[in-house]
């Protein structure tokens, strides 16, 4: 399983885009990157989803590249609602497959007025 | 999208007991998930549950601790079990998006302390 690296919290003032980069230096073929939000007291909230390249949903933008060996979640013009936790996870997307959802610590975003 | 609901949302306990939490969904589902997050901490699998098919527990966890229920498509139960002050956790169900395993949809969670 494939074990990711990300900064423990970044700083961030509103109206900035804030991009966030997850290492997965050992990610499998079948592996597919995941990022998830969560608030506090809150599960977390499925974000982006991709393969390779780019990815882009009325959220965010998820940046891979050929190598795979790393990630870049792309959060355009953040606001002070965007405070929370990310997580990256990587691993494979097919049904029956088990344990592969893995949360690693996250990256605390801040967003400051 | 899917709805989750998890009953209670929030419990202190006496060392020793057992608290049973319910996890309803809004759809049916065949893979339920329920995960530990333990105070400023990241998630953690305990385990999965098919409907009609024991649970599969990750390391660490096993079935005489954390007991799981799946009677139907839509239900799941998980039990903590001779609770001890470090089973003190949020407790969450998920699912995932029809067969998307990586996309799943998470309850709002059940804080649980034992004293």
């Amino acid at each position: 399983l494939a074990k990711t690296t990300q900064p423990i919290s970044m700083d961030s003032y509103e109206g900035q885009e804030v991009n966030i980069t997850c290492s997965h230096n050992n990610i499998a073929t079948n592996d597919y990157i995941t990022w998830y939000q969560q608030f506090p007291s809150q599960g977390p909230r499925f974000i982006i989803q991709g393969y390779k390249t780019k990815v882009t949903n009325e959220v965010a933008s998820l940046f891979i590249p050929a190598d795979r060996k790393s990630s870049t979640l792309s959060l355009p013009r953040v606001s002070l609602s965007d405070t929370a936790v990310y997580y990256c996870l990587v691993g494979g997307n097919y049904g029956g497959s088990q344990g592969n959802l893995i949360f690693g610590k996250g990256t605390k975003l801040s967003v400051k007025p | 999208s899917a709805v989750i609901s998890q009953k209670p949302s929030r419990d202190i306990c006496q060392r020793g007991t057992s608290l049973t939490i319910q996890c309803q969904v809004d759809s049916q589902v065949t893979m339920m998930f329920w995960y530990r997050q333990q105070p400023g901490q990241s998630l953690t699998l305990i385990a999965t549950a098919n409907q009609g098919s024991e649970a599969t527990y990750e390391s660490g966890f096993v079935i005489d601790k954390f007991p799981i229920s799946r009677p139907n498509l839509t239900f799941s139960t998980l039990t903590v079990s001779n609770m001890s002050p470090e089973d003190s956790s949020i407790y969450l169900c998920s699912v995932d998006n029809r067969g998307s395993y990586n996309e799943q949809f998470f309850g709002p969670g059940t804080r649980l302390t034992v004293l």
